[in-house]
């Protein structure tokens, strides 16, 4: 069965700081891989998603990446972060039979300092 | 191009009631998939339809969920009766084509259920 872990559940960061947010999962053979945010009030937007070829994915809003085999981590990062991206980010990892039935972590609120 | 919409945003109910959520899809999209997000726990998958058929529901709780996508079109997930351990947020997902990874899922923003 697959699994995903969001090992915080709330960070905080000051606005024009790096962002590193953590995903671990668990799956028998090599996943595809997303990350989500969810704003509140909207619903769940893909930031970015990996299926294969380069371990490092570029998305939207200046967000990145990495999948790592070797620990079955999917992190993603952010240089710079801004206000506008305090959120609910939530990493998921699909079958690729059927990666619309993907599994979800429990997801990582970030706030944003001024 | 208008994207996923639920309704009702918010619906508070008693135990024992029943309650309908409907789900309007992304025009064209043939996949629609329900979600549920429990007490700020991880979304879990519910069930998932290509175009009116049922492709995958082992998501669902119980046989208190009912689901339905008449037409292929807008999806309806009734739950009857509504138990506490029904609250939650639900989530509905569109997509293109075939089922598969390759296809972005676009999700509503979600219907807000209380039970009491």
């Amino acid at each position: 069965a697959q699994s995903v872990t969001q090992p915080d559940i709330h960070i905080t960061v000051s606005e024009g700081a790096s962002l590193e947010l953590r995903c671990n999962y668990s799956y028998g053979a090599t996943p595809y891989l997303f990350w989500y945010v969810q704003s509140p009030g909207q619903g769940l937007q893909l930031l970015l998603k990996y299926f294969s070829g380069d371990t490092l994915v570029q998305g939207i809003k200046g967000f990145e990446a990495e999948f790592k085999r070797s620990q079955s981590s999917f992190n993603l990062r952010k240089p710079s972060v801004h206000w506008s991206d305090a959120a609910e980010y939530f990493c998921a990892v699909g079958a690729p039979t059927n990666a619309g039935k993907s599994t979800f972590g429990d997801g990582t609120t970030l706030t944003v300092k001024p | 191009e208008a994207g996923v919409t639920q309704f009702p945003s918010h619906s508070v109910i008693e135990k024992g009631q029943t309650v309908t959520l409907r789900c309007d899809p992304i025009s064209g999209h043939d996949n629609l998939y329900w979600y549920r997000r429990v007490m700020g726990k991880e979304i879990k998958f519910l069930l998932h339809f290509v175009k009116e058929s049922k492709q995958d529901e082992s998501g669902m709780p119980n046989n208190r969920f009912l689901a339905e996508r008449t037409g292929g079109t807008y999806s309806t997930l009734k739950v009857q009766p509504a138990e506490l351990e029904d609250s939650g947020v639900y989530f509905c997902a569109s997509s293109q084509g075939l089922a598969g990874g390759q296809n972005e899922q676009f999700f509503g923003p979600g219907t807000r259920l209380t039970v009491l």
